[in-house]
């Protein structure tokens, strides 16, 4: 099907562990984004990619890592899981033709939890 | 920087009563103004935007017109459904940058 699917939709893990969060879209959006959400905070950006092998930090990259090899996968790792990385997840895209519209299309986020 | 401050919720109504969700901004440059739903259980979804001074974006019933003189955005609807429970959040993309800055989101419930 088309769209931004996101893999897993629940996940549990412990502290210290390595976790990856995938995101697929089958656009060819150019644009893709990572955002945790957390009560309180809405939506803070982790990492953004204008374009496969372009990657950028936003507003909270400590602790996560980011690879755009190919332009419809943005994964997001983890490396070392700490219980403040308990969130959900959100991985968006966005069309990159007559530039930024601000419209982004989101998956269905990816709930986390470290013990 | 770009900031996006909204009303605190939860914000509880009745239905067909009228909605007012308030979003004020600051940014550089002339921003584009957005509004996202979030329905339980799903991702973000754009229900409306403005991309300059005066517009009025509009979408499912609801309104918001985009004032630069109050840098507000604020969002309405004069008639809410318990279909439009949800989260709602203002956002900006600024003139510099391909960013969007939300703010922390209202959480909306309406009783039938």
């Amino acid at each position: 099907d088309a769209g931004i699917t996101q893999s897993p939709r629940y996940k549990i893990t412990e502290t210290g562990r390595q976790v990856t969060l995938m995101c697929h879209q089958t656009w060819s959006h150019s644009y893709m984004f990572w955002y945790r959400q957390d009560l309180g905070h809405g939506l803070r950006l982790i990492y953004y990619s204008a374009a496969a092998d372009i990657t950028d930090k936003g507003e909270v990259p400590d602790g996560y890592v980011v690879s755009r090899s190919k332009t419809e996968n943005f994964p997001l790792t983890l490396e070392s899981a700490t219980r403040s990385q308990t969130s959900v997840y959100f991985c968006a895209s966005s069309l990159s033709s007559g530039g930024y519209s601000g419209e982004l299309f989101f998956g269905e986020g990816s709930r986390l939890t470290v013990l | 920087g770009n900031s996006v401050t909204q009303m605190e919720g939860p914000v509880t109504l009745s239905e067909e009563a009228f909605l007012t969700i308030n979003c004020t901004y600051t940014a550089t440059g002339y921003p584009s103004l957005f509004w996202y739903v979030q329905y339980p259980g799903e991702g973000l979804q754009l229900l409306l935007k403005a991309t300059k001074a005066d517009d009025k974006g509009s979408n499912k019933g609801f309104e918001a017109t985009y004032r630069k003189e109050t840098t507000s955005f604020h969002l309405e609807k004069g008639s809410v459904q318990v279909s439009d429970s949800a989260v709602y959040f203002c956002a900006l993309i600024s003139s510099s940058d391909y960013k969007l800055s939300f703010g922390a989101g209202t959480t909306v419930t309406v009783r039938a």
